[in-house]
């Protein structure tokens, strides 16, 4: 098994571009997220699926839009980056939602810098 | 607010030698408490979870107390390596939802 997987691991973007941060998971896993980890800050949630096709906002969920249409993958768009995106992302996934017992298993992390 | 607050930010400890990792948190309500290993540059990688009803769980050189009484949880490295050398995050769930700590920064020195 892979676990989860996560490109690019580097990233430099203008305000402005847009891009999407690929993730991918071979562990049949319905619970996938996305968070945001910032210096001197915990790790923030900014959405989330419990399965393909249902997707839901999580704590900072502006300026971002996933959509989950298999099991395996679960895209983050960032539709117009601002500097305030820069930031390093990071995707998991659970079999069950992270809030239960689940072990939750996450990717190696896409580094963000927005100019 | 749900909040978990780690202590300490930082701690830089000698090879060979113990340290123990405080983690305090005001979440409700509680499902379970979890302990990360962060690698710099690397994802967090799980090394405990604990329910409302455990206080104390095992991982190798690692062990985690849960005193939910107190809402207090600490994590315990035993003859630490060098490889101990990384962030710990403390995350307690509740309500479906995970509150992550800022972590402690820990630094194994020869």
């Amino acid at each position: 098994n892979a676990g989860v997987t996560q490109t690019p691991k580097f990233q430099v973007l203008k305000t402005g571009q847009s891009m999407t941060l690929q993730c991918a998971q071979d562990m049949n896993h319905e619970y996938m997220s996305w968070y945001r980890q910032d210096p001197g800050m915990g790790l923030r949630l900014i959405h989330y699926s419990v399965g393909a096709g249902i997707t839901d906002q999580g704590e900072v969920p502006n300026g971002y839009n996933v959509s989950r249409s298999t099991t395996e993958d679960f895209p983050l768009r960032l539709l117009s980056a601002a500097p305030s995106q820069t930031s390093v992302y990071f995707c998991a996934s659970s079999y069950f939602v992270a809030g239960g017992g689940e072990t939750q298993y996450f990717g190696p992390g896409t580094r963000l810098l927005v100019l | 607010k749900n909040q978990v607050e780690q202590s300490p930010q930082s701690l830089i400890i000698l090879e060979g030698k113990n340290c123990t990792l405080q983690c305090n948190y005001t979440v409700s309500p509680f499902s379970n408490l979890r302990w990360y290993k962060q690698d710099t540059g690397r994802g967090p990688v799980s090394l405990t979870i604990m329910t409302f009803s455990e206080n104390t769980k095992s991982n190798g050189r690692y062990t985690a107390t849960l005193d939910a009484d107190t809402k207090q949880s600490s994590l315990h490295i035993t003859a630490s390596q060098l490889s101990d050398s990384a962030s710990y995050i403390c995350v307690v769930s509740g309500g479906n939802k995970l509150t992550f700590g800022t972590g402690t920064q820990l630094k194994v020195e020869l």
